[in-house]
């Protein structure tokens, strides 16, 4: 059981190049996260899934498209990468409460350089 | 909407002294509520949860913390803390399917 996976581990963009950023995870959960974390500022929520072929946006979604068509996988596209999406990007799962409380497993995490 | 506030940005601790990170909410309707840790380079990994029950939840690595639902706080707290605790530490607001509100974070430094 690898849990959440992504891939790559670290990236280097020029301004304007795109790139997709992987996220895996084997726990058949229905929902999956992309976040990203900035020194002081917690951590932002960019897009999330409920279920495969359903996705929607969070508080900082522009500059950013995901898709879902699998319950698998939720990779996370950079369109055009601007300095400002310099960062580091995790993706999280978790399964809806159903006498649980939705606790969000993460992956280890992908930090982007954008020059 | 719901909100998160960790009002300490940095705490320093003496090893083997006592702990408390605190952590107000907002929310609506009944909390979930998380504690995470993260320490540098990784992901976060899940402390402690609260979502009905005992108001006092134990997690792993010797934390607890108390859910004051007149306070709005879920306070994390650890009776002696280990160099190795030294981290950041995240509290959580989650709405029960899976969609979470994260505070800033309070990064933990311990003194020998």
């Amino acid at each position: 059981n690898a849990g959440v996976t992504q891939t790559p581990k670290f990236q280097v963009l020029k301004t304007g190049q795109s790139m997709t950023l992987q996220c895996a995870q084997d726990m058949n959960h229905e929902y999956m996260s992309w976040y990203r974390q900035d020194p002081g500022m917690g951590l932002r929520l960019i897009h999330y899934s409920v279920g495969a072929g359903i996705t929607d946006q969070g508080e900082v979604p522009n500059g950013y498209n995901v898709s879902r068509s699998t319950t698998e996988d939720f990779p996370l596209r950079l369109l055009s990468a601007a300095p400002s999406q310099t960062s580091v990007y995790f993706c999280a799962s978790s399964y809806s409460a159903s006498g649980g409380a939705g606790e969000q497993f993460f992956g280890p995490g992908t930090r982007l350089t954008v020059l | 909407a719901q909100s998160v506030t960790q009002p300490d940005i940095h705490i320093t601790v003496s090893e083997g002294a006592s702990l408390e990170l605190r952590c107000n909410y907002s929310y609506g309707a009944t909390p979930y509520l998380f504690w995470y840790v993260q320490s540098p380079g990784q992901g976060l990994q899940l402390l402690l949860k609260y979502f009905s029950g005992d108001t006092l939840v134990q997690g792993i690595k010797g934390f607890e913390a108390e859910f004051k639902r007149s306070q709005s706080s879920f306070n994390l707290r650890k009776p002696s803390v280990h160099w190795s605790d030294a981290a950041e530490y995240f509290c959580a607001v989650g709405d029960g399917a899976g969609k979470s509100t994260f505070g800033d974070g309070t990064t933990l430094t311990v003194k020998p």
